[in-house]
């Protein structure tokens, strides 16, 4: 069974762009999360979604969105870029049931921001 | 919100040593998971645990769900240099499908 896949691996966009990433989860699971990880703040959660609809937020700013397609794939966006959104983003996806709620994580994507 | 303190923050030991790491939540949780995160990659699944008190092993990795529902411990025995990396827990308290990460623990093995 393929494995979480995210594109792109690697991206470096200018302040003040936006920046579009994509997820396609293991086959099967209809949970996708997003995750910013940097070295000074850990993983920090930004949202779920599931059967196409936001389930959780973290408490990041609107700049950041986030959508699912009705075949599960997920994107986020982020608008109006600044040097701090520098980091690794990071997709996971699971079947979001209670006794089985592993979230298996993607590669990453590793946004620079100059 | 939840919280998750994880311990050591690092640690630096010698090939075939043993490892214990634990992590504590600020409130009650149903669900713990630990991730080994090597440069440049993604966190990689080790070991869930479900249930009070539940014991499970992976290999020569060993986690346990505390009785308290408040903490969680791994243990690795016998390292290898290949074990080295991040190690995280993760945790999900209530009917809330959202996941809270420990900070981390950097293991480095000595070959």
């Amino acid at each position: 069974k393929a494995g979480v896949t995210q594109t792109p691996r690697y991206l470096i966009k200018t302040r003040g762009q936006q920046v579009t990433l994509s997820c396609s989860p293991i086959s099967g699971h209809r949970s996708v999360s997003w995750y910013q990880q940097t070295p000074g703040q850990g993983l920090q959660f930004l949202f779920e979604y599931f059967s196409e609809t936001q389930r959780n937020k973290g408490n990041f700013p609107g700049r950041f969105s986030g959508r699912q397609f009705s075949n599960s794939r997920s994107e986020m966006n982020v608008s109006t870029l600044e040097l701090g959104d520098s980091a690794l983003y990071l997709c996971a996806s699971s079947f979001r049931q209670p006794n089985s709620y592993e979230q298996y994580f993607g590669p990453g994507t590793r946004l620079t921001v100059t | 919100g939840q919280q998750l303190n994880q311990s050591p923050q690092s640690m630096f030991i010698q090939e075939g040593e043993d490892v214990s790491m634990n992590c504590t939540s600020s409130s009650i949780f149903n669900t713990w998971l630990w991730y080994k995160q090597d440069p440049g990659e993604g966190p990689v699944l080790l070991i869930a645990l479900y249930k009070a008190g539940e014991l499970t092993s992976n290999g020569r990795l060993t986690a346990q769900f505390g009785i308290t529902r408040k903490d969680s411990f791994l243990n690795i025995s016998a390292s290898i240099p290949s074990d080295v990396g991040i190690y995280f827990c993760a945790g999900r308290g209530g009917s809330n499908y959202k996941l809270t990460f420990g900070k981390g623990t950097l293991l480095t093995v000595n070959p």
